[in-house]
């Protein structure tokens, strides 16, 4: 079965600074994907970055960028010039084989509060 | 494309009735998930569709939560009878091959 674990409850930053959320996962599947979702305090879910297994490059968009450690398992999102826009929750997931047999599931992680300080 | 649309954003009921929430997911994508959204639980996944056919309802909580999906573009999540511990935000989303995109969520308070 898939596990993503987030490990950090809260972070704090300050407004320019550079911060990264923590993920790592565990599964026996060699194909998987691996997301960030932003979840402000309005309650929508945003998709923000995608990094698959077999992809050479870390994935960028933006000020977004992942963190991909195969080897350690762990997807690390890091958020460039912090905004106080940036604040709100962030949760990692992984899509892979579900226990069903599904292979586009997503299993997410509980999620980590950013809070950005002026 | 309009996104995931779900109905009601909000909704507020006494125990024991009937709810039902609605969601049209993307044109094209043929997975459809159900996850149910709490303080202490997190992002529970409650079932799944896969071309409008349900795979997994092993995520639902009790006998009380049923899902249809009779097309590709709309399912229904039904709690008969409700109950306040059913008190949460429910996410529809929709995929074809990648990312999960999402609804808005219905914020479901059971009094």
């Amino acid at each position: 079965a898939q596990k993503i674990t987030q490990t950090q409850p809260g972070m704090f930053v300050q407004e320019k600074e550079a911060v990264t959320l923590d993920c790592t996962y565990d599964t026996s599947d060699p194909s998987y994907g691996l997301f960030w979702y932003k979840q402000p305090s309005s309650g929508e879910m945003i998709f923000l970055i995608y990094q698959g297994s077999y992809d050479q490059q870390n994935a960028t968009e933006g000020r977004y960028s992942l963190n991909f450690q195969k080897a350690r398992k762990s997807a690390n999102l890091v958020i460039s010039a912090s905004q106080l826009g940036d604040s709100a929750m962030y949760f990692c997931a992984m899509r892979g084989v579900h226990a069903s047999g599904g292979s586009y599931i997503p299993t997410f992680g509980r999620g980590t509060s950013l809070i950005v300080h002026p | 494309d309009a996104g995931v649309i779900q109905s009601p954003r909000h909704e507020v009921t006494e125990m024991g009735q009937e709810v039902t929430l609605r969601c049209k997911p993307i044109s094209g994508h043929d997975y459809l998930f159900w996850y149910r959204q709490t303080m202490m639980r997190g992002l529970e996944l409650l079932i799944y569709f896969n071309n409008n056919v349900p795979i997994d309802d092993s995520g639902m909580p009790e006998d009380r939560f049923s899902a249809k999906m009779p097309n590709a573009s709309f399912s229904t999540l039904k709690i008969q009878p409700s109950e306040p511990r059913d008190s949460a935000v429910y996410f529809c989303a929709s995929t074809l091959t990648g990312e999960a995109f999402f609804g808005q969520g219905t914020r479901l308070t059971v009094v």
